[in-house]
């Protein structure tokens, strides 16, 4: 089963710096995708940037990037020039890209982000 | 084009009640889902559906039901409301193929006293 850690239960950063949110997972497949996903005290799941596990270049999203390390199983997110409206939950998750199975979500327990200003 | 809607948006049951969370989506996506999410636990799925009239177990399926008699809804059941069941609870829809977002509805918050 795959399974998704998020080892930083809370992090902070100050407004206008950058923070990187640690992710690492555990699978035996070779196509898949991982996704960051942020959850305001709205509770909406929005989704920030997906990585597809066959394109080794890292994704980015305006101030969001990933650092992908497929070999390593490591998927983090950076988020430059942070905002105000940054502050929320955060979720790593995995699912297979294709092939037998339903496409669900694993999901890491979340970051807590903090922004300061 | 509403998306991922959810009913009730909040609801407090007594242990032993029942109640139903009703799922709706209007892409036309084959695969649905059902996850709640507790406080340092992230999303789990509970029952999931590939298709019009079929339903599978997730990760946490314990005191749940489902059911998908339309393509569009997809339909949670508690028969008898448990304190470990106060969650919030998301349904989700993708459609197959190689199609990598998952749309999410709002959640619903559900306390049982």
């Amino acid at each position: 089963a795959q399974t998704v850690t998020q080892s930083q239960p809370e992090m902070s950063v100050q407004e206008a710096e950058t923070v990187t949110l640690s992710c690492t997972y555990d699978t035996s497949e070779s196509d898949y995708y991982l996704f960051w996903y942020k959850q305001p005290p709205s509770r909406q799941m929005i989704l920030v940037i997906r990585q597809e596990a066959y394109k080794q270049q890292n994704a980015t999203e305006n101030r969001f990037s990933v650092n992908f390390q497929k070999a390593a199983k490591s998927f983090s997110l950076k988020i430059s020039d942070s905002q105000l409206g940054d502050a929320a939950m955060y979720f790593c998750a995995y699912r297979l890209a294709t092939g037998a199975g339903s496409y669900q979500l694993t999901f890491g327990k979340g970051t807590k982000l903090s922004v300061i200003p | 084009n509403a998306g991922v809607t959810q009913t009730p948006k909040f609801r407090v049951l007594k242990t032993g009640q029942s109640m139903t969370l009703l799922c709706a989506q209007d892409m036309n996506h084959e695969y649905m889902y059902w996850y709640r999410q507790d406080p340092g636990m992230g999303l789990r799925l509970i029952h999931y559906s590939v298709g019009e009239g079929t339903t599978a177990k997730g990760e946490v399926p314990d005191g749940y039901n489902v059911s998908r008699l339309k393509k569009q809804n997809f339909l949670l059941g508690l028969e008898s409301a448990a304190p470990s069941q106060t969650s919030v609870y998301f349904c989700a829809s993708i459609s197959a193929g190689r199609s990598w977002e998952q749309y999410f509805g709002p959640g619903t918050r559900l306390t049982v006293t």
